[in-house]
């Protein structure tokens, strides 16, 4: 199985700031990776896809990079609304690992 | 407008069985790939189990053999049945459509599983 390892698990931003996480997978994925958004309470909300694709009516401050085993999640300039916590999912092969998560606070 | 609402969970015991349903409006199940994913109390995000439009499913090792997901198109519902519960198996479980198999674009709230004595 494909393992993925964030980092940081946890960080302390203000608004405004650029925030960035990685994702590291065990194995080459080409850029077969998602990234979600965790609110407390809530479902997941997918923001990337393909890697680096922002998904339909997500702000352009989220971007995605990379390929192969590493890979890196951005937000430009933190909003208050970003408090949440991001996991990154393969989906290279079955089956589709998350990270442990990042959680993001101010 | 897209909705999954999750249903079934609750307190079990150790060994038992409960029926987790996800009803979904918006978009039919059988023309879709449809999956499971639990999270444990503070923990991260576990795949569980996908079927797909053409009915083959898979199962994380975790479960195989235990759990068993399902759709019934006529009511365009999607079900999880979990037998032979295990503490390991307390979490909220969520079901999500799968856009071209593997991205999670709708989920569902959840519904809190928990499997103590």
């Amino acid at each position: 199985d494909i393992q993925m390892t964030q980092s940081p698990s946890s960080l302390s931003a203000s608004v405004g700031d650029r925030v960035t996480i990685t994702c590291q997978a065990s194995q080459d994925i080409n850029k077969y990776l998602n990234w979600y958004q965790q609110k407390p309470g809530k479902a997941p909300k997918v923001l990337i896809y393909d890697a680096y694709k922002l998904e339909t009516g997500v702000p352009s401050r989220f971007s995605g990079s990379g390929s192969g085993t590493d890979f890196t999640f951005t937000i430009s300039s933190l909003q208050a609304e970003d408090i949440a916590t991001y996991y990154c999912q393969h989906y290279d092969d079955l089956p589709y690992s998350f990270g442990q998560g990042t959680k993001v606070e101010i | 407008e897209v909705q999954l609402v999750e249903s079934g969970g609750g307190l079990i015991q150790p060994g038992g069985s409960l029926r987790l349903s996800c009803a979904v409006s918006g978009f039919t199940v059988i023309h879709n790939y449809m999956t499971w994913v639990r999270q444990a109390p503070g923990k991260g995000l576990e795949w569980v189990s996908v079927i797909y439009s053409g009915g083959n499913t898979s199962y994380a090792d975790s479960v195989k053999g235990r759990f068993t997901i399902s759709r019934d198109n006529s009511k365009n519902t999607l079900y999880l049945q979990m037998n032979s519960l295990r503490a390991e198996d307390t979490a909220v479980y969520y079901c999500a459509r799968t856009r071209f198999g593997y991205t999670y674009d709708y989920w569902g709230q959840g519904t809190l599983v928990t499997v103590s004595s």
